[in-house]
């Protein structure tokens, strides 16, 4: 079955720097994938879908890449602030299905 | 705001008691989805509905007793719950569940669940 690995410590940047986070996936490639971000507390808030004809996609100061050779989609956030600390959750489609599955998120935390 | 409302935000309930969990969405949304989030691990999906309709239970224990009366809202019945059914329960919408959807979840703020 399909398994989505996102690395579990928690991401320390310093604010000014780019953040990036890393979703690997590990079976079938995905029709498309999805970046979430979730505060404390809060649930999921959806930031950015990227398909898999899309190398990348842009959104101000974020950016996605999705590589379905390296099954691998990496998540950067530019000059970033303390506002942006929260943990980040990648999700995409089940084979089966069109339910998501998603990863355990990393905490990124930017320290000022 | 998300459009996703959750009552209660907190509970705390006996492995005894009965308590219910209520979802509304205001975005005019077909689908929707009931998720368990324990600490450091992924969202577990529980049940779907997809026009009112239940399309998916995933092994969920039968303690957990979804009810979609209509589009807008849906309620977790919960009874003889255990302690590690301690969790943050999220609710979930979509504008509606179909085999090319690229369908985007908007969540409510979920309720925090301890079990005693």
């Amino acid at each position: 079955s399909q398994k989505i690995e996102q690395n579990s410590e928690a991401l320390n940047i310093q604010e000014g720097k780019t953040a990036t986070l890393t979703c690997n996936y590990t079976n079938y490639s995905p029709a498309y994938l999805q970046w979430y971000r979730q505060d404390p507390g809060r649930g999921p808030v959806f930031l950015l879908l990227i398909r898999e004809n899309e190398k990348e996609k842009r959104k101000e100061r974020l950016k996605v890449t999705f590589d379905t050779t390296l099954k691998q989609s990496l998540f950067h956030i530019t000059a970033s602030q303390p506002a942006d600390s929260a943990t980040y959750l990648c999700a995409l489609p089940m084979d089966s299905n069109y339910q998501l599955i998603w990863g355990a998120g990393t905490k990124l935390i930017i320290k000022p | 705001e998300t459009g996703v409302t959750q009552t209660p935000r907190h509970l705390v309930m006996g492995m005894t008691n009965k308590k219910s969990l209520k979802c509304e969405q205001h975005l005019g949304h077909n689908a929707m989805y009931w998720y368990k989030q324990s600490a450091k691990k992924p969202l577990e999906l529980m049940f779907v509905y997809n026009f009112k309709e239940q399309t998916e239970n995933n092994s969920v224990p039968s303690r957990f007793s979804p009810e979609c009366p209509n589009s807008s809202h849906l309620f977790l019945h919960l009874h003889t719950l255990q302690p590690e059914d301690s969790a943050l329960y999220l609710c979930a919408s979509s504008q509606e569940m179909s085999g090319d959807s690229q369908e985007t979840q908007y969540f409510g703020p979920g309720t925090r669940l301890l079990v005693l």
